[in-house]
């Protein structure tokens, strides 16, 4: 099982939509939760950190789930500059090592 | 600003043939990451270095070493290449450090494209 699991997609949503990703991580010592996101043959970026209250940012919300060891992210109004491919990212620091550990992503394509 | 910069951009082998890619970063990081990325893999942490002079194994390490001599620069280096290290590499550095609030934000390099041939 991988340690952090997501939906691939596509999914193909109209401008406007809204979306939403799940993520789970294998791991309940896990202690940091980040969604990057990751443009076509691009470098990834942070898009936001994802605590335990559930944050916001914009039009972007973030969720935690510790009993489920599940995250999520919400995306409302959705924009053609919101297609990417977004991973979810969890620090799992009791394996020693000052490492984050990346799922292999969700694609969204967001169309007009 | 420079951020992280990774040389070669890309690079094709033949299978046995070695190489170095090299990632600078200007940011005055610590820590510093080479990750591997390959289609429905996600990104798979190869080696890594908490300061200069130390360096630690990641979760895909074999058929890598790494050094990192200067803080500003991590190099991974391939002595015996083989089709199964066709990849996108990706460098990162981070702020973050035992003695600061952890951020978990990683600046990566734009990414080094290598084929095996």
């Amino acid at each position: 099982r991988k340690e952090v699991e997501q939906d691939p997609g596509p999914f193909n949503v109209p401008e406007g939509a809204t979306v939403a990703f799940n993520c789970t991580y294998s791991n309940s010592a896990s202690q940091s939760f980040f969604w990057y996101r990751q443009d076509c043959r691009k470098e990834p970026k942070l898009l936001m950190s994802v605590y335990s209250s559930g944050n916001e940012d914009g039009r972007f919300t973030a969720q935690l789930n510790r009993a489920s060891q599940y995250i999520s992210l919400l995306i409302r109004d959705s924009k053609l500059s919101d297609s990417a491919t977004y991973l979810c990212v969890v620090n799992m620091i009791n394996t020693g090592r000052r490492a984050l550990t990346f799922g292999s992503g969700t694609r969204l394509q967001v169309q007009p | 600003n420079a951020g992280v910069t990774q040389t070669p951009k890309f690079r094709v082998l033949k299978t046995g043939q070695s190489m170095t890619l090299l990632c600078a970063q200007d940011m005055n990081h610590e820590y510093m990451y080479w990750y591997r990325q390959d289609p429905g893999m996600g990104l798979r942490l190869i080696h890594y270095s908490v300061g200069e002079g130390t360096t630690a194994k990641g979760e895909v390490p074999d058929g890598y070493n790494v050094s990192r001599l200067k803080k500003q620069n991590f190099l991974l280096g391939l002595e015996s290449a083989a089709p199964s290290q066709t990849s996108v590499y990706f460098c990162a550095s981070t702020s973050d450090s035992p003695q600061k609030k952890y951020t978990g934000e990683l600046f990566f390099g734009e990414g080094s494209r290598l084929t095996v041939l």
